[in-house]
């Protein structure tokens, strides 16, 4: 049962342009989302988080929205650079549960020059 | 700041063989986990330490695999006889507290077993 669904596998996205990444949720007790950043031979990197209080959290490039009613969340990087190109994991967590945080299957990017 | 330590970073075995893993976590950091991220998938999270107690260890296989925390700071996971779906990298993290979101992850260790 996968609580947490990236459904792209993929995405190619042409530098200075924008990128979406999209993560879907079906447990509704998640209060706290999170998106990872993975090159490959490194570990994930925290890249930005939403509390489920806020439907927008912006760092530079970096914004995540929040759409609780649909339990769905996406993380846009604009501009997009070479450098981006890595695998985007989308995570998420609830209280009472230790706080484990439950991962998508992740979603390679690809910015092209 | 150093961040979190992993070694060794590749391991080869055979099936049936012992292999050990070492994890340094952040300096201060009170929680640690492992976790195995099998190609193609998300982390999957085998173990929670608190300080040196167990908080989670819910998924790990515990008839094969068995971590300990020494002194609440370094960290081991040993798997014990090893199996070919162990094949995966295994990720350490630490976080500042109990119920910090915010995991910080070391480079991991890939680990095939033939």
């Amino acid at each position: 049962d996968q609580q947490v669904k990236q459904n792209s596998p993929s995405l190619s996205v042409q530098e200075g342009r924008i990128s979406i990444l999209n993560c879907d949720y079906t447990n509704s007790m998640f209060d706290y989302f999170l998106w990872y950043k993975k090159y490959p031979a490194e570990g994930p990197t925290f890249l930005i988080s939403i509390s489920s209080i806020k439907d927008k959290n912006e760092d530079g490039r970096f914004t995540v929205f929040l759409n609780k009613s649909a339990k769905h969340l996406s993380l846009h990087i604009v501009p997009s650079q070479p450098g981006d190109s890595a695998v985007y994991f989308c995570a998420a967590s609830r209280a009472g549960n230790n706080r484990k945080l439950i991962w998508g299957l992740g979603t390679s990017l690809a910015v092209n020059p | 700041e150093a961040g979190v330590a992993q070694s060794p970073r590749y391991k080869i075995i055979e099936k049936r063989q012992s292999v050990a893993f070492w994890c340094n976590p952040i300096s201060g950091h009170a929680t640690l986990y492992w976790y195995q991220q099998i190609l193609g998938q998300g982390p999957k999270l085998l173990i929670q330490f608190q300080n040196n107690g167990v908080v989670d260890d819910s998924q790990l296989p515990k008839d094969r695999f068995s971590a300990e925390r020494l002194k609440g700071v370094d960290s081991t996971l040993k798997i014990q006889p090893a199996k070919l779906e162990d094949s995966a990298v295994y990720l350490c993290a630490s976080s500042p507290g109990q119920f910090a979101d915010t995991q910080y992850f070391g480079p991991g260790t890939r680990l095939t077993v033939l």
